[in-house]
This record gives structure tokens, sequence and C-alpha cells, in this order.
């Protein structure tokens, strides 16, 4: 079942690329890696889904190796809105769990 | 487009009330799950609802029951309320089972318990 690591918290001031790398060693095969975002007062929002390499959208891009094993959310010149919670999720329905995720704070 | 629709917003309970929890979604979701969150803490997942008519526990199932009325509406329901289940609520809907698909939530219920 896999399981996810990511970094309690991060600081950033606003114009810079953010990268939140997030470790799943025991990703099974058929697994997707997907993010979400969440305000405070919120719920969570997705922000980014992929299964390998390379994965961007208008809010963010995904980096995944050939192995797998790990991925890194990258936001690129971040504002002080991107403060929020960021989770990392991979799994199927019988291992469906959310970590702590990691807390960025966008400083002026 | 509303989304996901959770009433009520807020509530506050006396310990051993029940209540239940409403969840609507109109984007023709087959999966939908309930998750609760702690001050500070990530999501847990209580119940989820794979397709209509099943339903499956999560995480934390104890103290709640839940009901996929149909399609579009999965409650969850408080018989005994504790303080210990003081937290915000929230429902959730994907077009399948698992993380796999991205899942869409609500605002969250706000409940206290007295």
């Amino acid at each position: 079942l896999a399981k996810t690591t990511q970094p309690i918290s991060m600081d950033s001031y606003e114009g810079q690329e953010v990268n939140i790398t997030c470790s799943h060693n025991n990703i099974a095969t058929n697994d997707y890696i997907t993010w979400y975002q969440q305000f405070p007062s919120q719920g969570p929002r997705f922000i980014i889904q992929g299964y390998k390499t390379k994965v961007t959208n208008e809010v963010a891009s995904l980096f995944i190796p050939a192995d797998r094993k790990s991925s890194t959310l990258s936001l690129p010149r971040v504002s002080l809105s991107d403060t929020a919670v960021y989770y990392c999720l991979v799994g199927d329905i019988n291992d469906m769990r959310f970590g702590a995720g990691t807390r960025l704070t966008v400083k002026p | 487009n509303a989304g996901v629709t959770q009433t009520p917003k807020f509530q506050v309970l006396k310990t051993g009330q029940s209540m239940t929890l409403q969840c609507a979604q109109d984007m023709n979701h087959n999966s939908m799950y309930w998750y609760r969150q702690d001050p500070g803490m990530g999501l847990r997942l209580i119940y989820y609802s794979a397709s209509e008519g099943t339903t499956d526990k999560g995480e934390v199932p104890n103290g709640y029951n839940v009901s996929r009325l149909n399609k579009r509406e999965f409650s969850l329901r408080l018989e005994s309320a504790a303080p210990s289940q003081t937290s915000v609520y929230f429902c959730a809907s994907s077009e399948s089972g698992g993380y796999n698909q991205p899942q869409h939530f609500g605002d969250g219920t706000r409940l206290s318990i007295l």
C-alpha cells in the first residue's frame, strides 16, 4: 500500500518558483499521483495529476521520474494567494489516506 | 454549477444527540466520500461509496453510519454524538473510486459537540 512523505512546511517569497517533493516508494503499477491544494476553511481542490514524466496545466507542473518513487509539484512565480496546504496522494480505493500535507507560506 | 453541496455548514450538538449531515453532487459522479479533518491535520476517510448501492468503511468509521440514498446523495449520520467527533466534515465525489480519479470537495460542515 503506497504511503507518501512530504515536508511539513515550506516558506517562499512572491515571484519565486516553489518545488514540493513527495516520496512514494511503494507506488503500485496502476497508481496515479494526485496533488490537492487546501485553503483555510475550504475543502481541498484538485491541482494536477500524472502517471509518469511531466504534466503541466495552467496552475502547476508535475515532474515524475522514471522509477515513479517520488514526484515534484512545481508552482511557478508564487503569489501570496498560493499560501495553502498541499497534499500528495497515491493509492487505490483500499488505501485512501491524506497525510498532513505541506504547509506553504508565501511571504511578500 | 454547484458541484458538491453540504448542509448544514455549521452545527452545535450536545453529547448524545444525533444528526445527519447531507451531501449532494450534480456532476453525475459514481463515487462519493466522507472525510473528517481535525485541527492541523490532514483528512481522514470515514466511509465511501464506490457506486450507488455500495458503502465501505474507511480509516475512522466508528461512531458513524452512512446512506447512499441515490447517485446524487450520500449522507453521514452520528447516532450518539461524542466530543471526540468535533471536527470539520468534508464530502467529496469522483467519477469512479480511488485516488486515480480527482475528487471534488464540498465546503465542509463544521460540527461542535459539547
